[in-house]
């Protein structure tokens, strides 16, 4: 099986813009969580989605939104990008609520 | 006070030795969950563990629920064992310690 792969692996913004990534969890994957991992804060829980549904959402602002598809495909989206949302955004699959496969990561730079 | 507490956050050890990393957490929790994480940023879930313990080759990892206690051991670690180990808490969300930086020198 295929792992979760992740869309682009790195991206270059300027701060104001607002950037879209992806997500392709691991065929029959159900469960896709998102997170963002700075030297600063570490690993932090941005949402988790199941079946096209929003279960939970941490406690990041408006700006940062998601989405996940019928084919299980997830978007997040980050709009009008800060100098802090330089980060490695990192999603995970999971076909029960509790394994994760994580994917090898989004690296941002907002500049 | 953080809810999930790694200790150490710096680890330093010879090829061979037996390796410890704790955490201790804050809040209730369905699973607790022990990932690796290499330079360059891809991360591995080692261990998924809701009581007990797991043993996967030379890793091992127990918890104790009513301590609100995890540790992992590493034994006859091994230069390639070198990574950040994170120690993840389940409930309604993810929470994630900090990590330990173990660096096993041959």
């Amino acid at each position: 099986k295929a792992g979760v792969t992740q869309t682009p692996r790195y991206l270059i913004k300027t701060r104001g813009q607002q950037v879209t990534l992806s997500c392709s969890p691991i065929s029959g994957h159900r469960s896709v969580s998102w997170y963002q991992q700075t030297p600063g804060q570490g690993l932090q829980f941005l949402f988790e989605y199941f079946s096209e549904t929003q279960r939970n959402k941490g406690n990041f602002p408006g700006r940062f939104s998601g989405r996940q598809f019928s084919n299980s495909r997830s978007e997040m989206n980050v709009s009008t990008l800060e100098l802090g949302d330089s980060a490695l955004y990192l999603c995970a699959s999971s076909s029960t609520l509790y394994e994760q496969y994580f994917g090898p990561g989004t690296r941002l730079t907002v500049t | 006070k953080n809810e999930v507490e790694q200790s150490p956050q710096n680890l330093t050890a010879q090829e061979g030795e037996f390796i410890t990393i704790n955490c201790s957490y804050s809040v209730g929790i369905s699973a607790l969950h022990w990932l690796q994480q290499h330079p360059g940023g891809g991360i591995v879930s080692l261990f998924m563990l809701s009581s007990g313990k797991k043993k996967h080759g030379r890793l091992i990892a127990t918890i104790n629920i009513q301590e609100k206690h995890s540790s992992l051991h590493i034994t006859a670690s091994h230069p390639r064992d070198s990574a950040v180990y994170i120690c993840a808490v389940r409930d309604d969300d993810m929470r994630f310690g900090a990590g330990t930086r173990l660096t096993v020198k041959p």
